[in-house]
């Protein structure tokens, strides 16, 4: 069981940007790395996933060492709304024929203020 | 839009009153998924259906069960609600079976507040 380890939590003014770098050590070589969003009182969302170097959608970039041991979810210019806490899940292999499931960590609550 | 819908948004329940939570979904993903979230806390998986295959975790209590009656709906039973049940519970789907590059997609969680 690949484990992660995050900062617990993070504050940012407004218009920065914001890298929360994830610690997965044991990695296993088809594992994908994977960040999730989540507001108080909702489900978490998905916002983005790699597996090597770099990742880049319209809300996020995922940068990916060549060791693949750690990952960093960058935020471009945070608004109060990013105020979340970011969960980063690697894959667990499973046998196949049976569903993936996804182990939280303590995720990284990230508070943006003016 | 495709998605994923948990009925309540928020259930009361007494102590030792049996409950049912609800999830449906517009999705057609063949796995659906039940966690638990305590407050300040990671969501922690209970069960899952792999279509009509049902996969419990090993440290979910025996008070919790679930039912899915077909591809569609899944269901949540709290046989027998402690105090300490209390949390947001959240239904999730996904596409398939291996975790390379799936994503699992969150429905808005219900809320048991136990009396």
């Amino acid at each position: 069981l690949a484990k992660t380890t995050q900062p617990i939590s993070m504050d940012s003014y407004e218009g920065q940007e914001v890298n929360i770098t994830c610690s997965h050590n044991n990695i296993a070589t088809n594992d994908y790395i994977t960040w999730y969003q989540q507001f108080p009182s909702q489900g978490p969302r998905f916002i983005i996933q790699g597996y090597k170097t770099k990742v880049t959608n319209e809300v996020a970039s995922l940068f990916i060492p060549a060791d693949r041991k750690s990952s960093t979810l960058s935020l471009p210019r945070v608004s109060l709304s990013d105020t979340a806490v970011y969960y980063c899940l690697v894959g667990d292999e499973q046998p196949t024929g049976t569903a993936s499931k996804l182990t939280f960590g303590t995720g990284t609550r990230l508070q943006v203020t003016l | 839009d495709a998605m994923v819908i948990q009925n309540p948004r928020y259930q009361v329940t007494q102590f030792g009153k049996p409950v049912t939570l609800s999830c449906s979904q517009t999705l057609n993903h063949n796995v659906m998924y039940w966690y638990q979230q305590k407050s300040s806390q990671a969501p922690k998986l209970l069960f899952h259906y792999y279509d009509k295959d049902f996969n419990n975790e090993a440290d979910t209590p025996d008070n919790f069960q679930s039912r899915r009656p077909n591809t569609s709906f899944c269901f949540l039973d709290i046989r027998s609600p402690g105090l300490g049940d209390a949390a947001m519970y959240l239904c999730a789907t996904s596409t398939k079976g291996r975790v390379d590059q799936e994503t699992q997609y969150f429905g808005p969680g219900t809320r048991l507040l136990v009396l």
